[in-house]
């Protein structure tokens, strides 16, 4: 079955620690693997895609598909991260493939 | 200013009073979503549609419907809502590209 898994549901960290937000992926297409942000009350907008291979509000994502992960990084976690971040892969027929999100709380 | 518009923002309504929920997009999309968002439960997809009058069951479309009549519009129909409908609800359109647009949400109570 297609799934994408974040592990863990909640990742709290200290200001200025790094930060490592897990994505793993089963599936045995080509992934389509993106990164959304969704900040206290706020809709989900796209962080990162793995095709881009961009930096956003310093954020990283790199896909290793011999681990099937495309995990989300930051080297300093500011308090300002503080949300809650998902990942996901388009699946057969374009259908979306949603990890179930992870808390980030930053602490000061 | 390309955008997702859903309406209403807000509702609180009664056990099996019909209700829908609009959603409009201006980006000329051809695939649009709706989510409900419940606490420990992520994301979850009810429907989607590919393009005007393509539409295909997510992992929980029980008790909605939806329709795409025009490629702008995508509305949640929820013909005898019920408690457990009780959620936040997005509703999404993107491009070809796989980059999602949401709307701002909207929250739903069922008493």
């Amino acid at each position: 079955a297609q799934r994408v898994t974040q592990p863990e549901k909640l990742l709290s960290v200290f200001k200025g620690a790094p930060v490592e937000l897990k994505c793993n992926y089963s599936y045995s297409g080509s992934p389509e693997l993106f990164w959304y942000v969704q900040y206290s009350r706020q809709r989900l907008q796209l962080l990162l895609r793995h095709i881009s291979r961009e930096s956003i509000k310093g954020f990283t994502a790199d896909l290793n598909k011999g681990e099937t992960s495309f995990h989300l990084k930051k080297p300093f976690a500011q308090e300002e991260d503080s949300a809650m971040y998902y990942c996901r892969n388009a699946g057969n027929n374009r259908k979306l493939i949603w990890g179930l999100g992870t808390s980030l709380a930053v602490n000061p | 200013e390309a955008q997702v518009t859903q309406n209403p923002r807000y509702l609180i309504t009664v056990t099996g009073k019909k209700l829908t929920v609009t959603c409009s997009q201006n980006m000329n999309h051809e695939y649009m979503s709706w989510y409900r968002q419940d606490p420990g439960l992520g994301l979850r997809q009810i429907y989607y549609s590919m393009n005007v009058e393509v539409t295909d069951k997510g992992d929980v479309p029980e008790g909605y419907k939806v329709s795409r009549k025009e490629k702008r519009n995508f509305p949640l129909i929820l013909e005898s809502p019920s408690p457990n409908q009780t959620s936040l609800y997005f509703c999404a359109s993107n491009t070809q590209a796989g980059e999602l647009f949401f709307g701002e949400g909207s929250r739903l109570t069922v008493l």
